[in-house]
């Protein structure tokens, strides 16, 4: 069974870091390419990231380039969101959520962790 | 980058109606159209992909269709468990990301 599980959320104050992990198990995580997505309290869903199989092309939400990095471990199943220089506006749960190569859509997600920036 | 029109953003129905949902994007996505179910509290769960591909293990009562920059959710005779929030997204090849429609919420009537 394909299991996402997400992890590392809490509460940050403004201009703080947190840093975000996926487990994945149930498929074999370095043949899919991987995305966060996030949801504000009550708004709707707003795609962050892309990574490739082996992370070698990845690509960002103009909302979040330059504060957040994206990054995989394949050797440990794992997906991560390095996020810095927290705002506000990024209060939401963080799902990952998986994408078969070289197709564009999300066929399987992470239950989600929320991120709460606040002081 | 491609902006996506969902309407409506609410829609109110009855057990055993027939509803659709309509997505429009700014430029052509081709194919490259999924649309998602989602519950309160709950992970968005795929319905369609590619326009107008089931997903595995999704009632038969849900259909996609469209290309370019119109596309369709049908679901014919809503079922209880039919009442969420809807959810198209598109692929962008030009910048390698994603973009959500804003979500149609289906309540009962």
């Amino acid at each position: 069974e394909v299991q996402l599980m997400e992890s590392g959320g809490g509460l940050v104050q403004p201009g703080g870091s947190l840093r975000l992990s996926c487990a994945a198990s149930g498929f074999t995580f370095k043949n899919y390419e991987m995305n966060w997505v996030r949801q504000a309290p009550g708004k709707g869903l707003e795609w962050v990231a892309y990574s490739s199989n082996v992370g070698g092309t990845i690509h960002y939400a103009d909302s979040v380039k330059g504060r957040f990095t994206i990054s995989r471990d394949n050797s440990k199943n794992s997906l991560y969101l390095q996020m810095n220089s927290l705002r506000a506006e990024d209060t939401a749960v963080y799902y990952c959520a998986r994408a078969d190569f070289g197709e564009f859509y999300f066929d399987h997600w992470g239950q989600g962790t929320l991120v709460t920036v606040s002081s | 980058d491609i902006q996506m029109t969902q309407s409506p953003s609410t829609l109110s129905a009855s057990v055993g109606d027939r509803v659709t949902i309509t997505c429009r994007a700014s430029q052509s996505v081709s194919v490259w159209l999924s649309w998602y179910q989602q519950k309160p509290g709950k992970a968005p769960n795929l319905l369609i992909y590619k326009a107008s591909n089931l997903a595995s293990g999704v009632p038969s009562r849900f259909s996609g269709s469209g290309s370019g920059t119109e596309f369709t959710l049908t679901i014919n005779s809503l079922q209880p468990d039919d009442f969420a929030t809807y959810y198209c997204q598109q692929f962008d090849g030009n910048s390698g990301g994603y973009t959500f429609g804003q979500g149609t919420t289906l309540d009962i009537k």
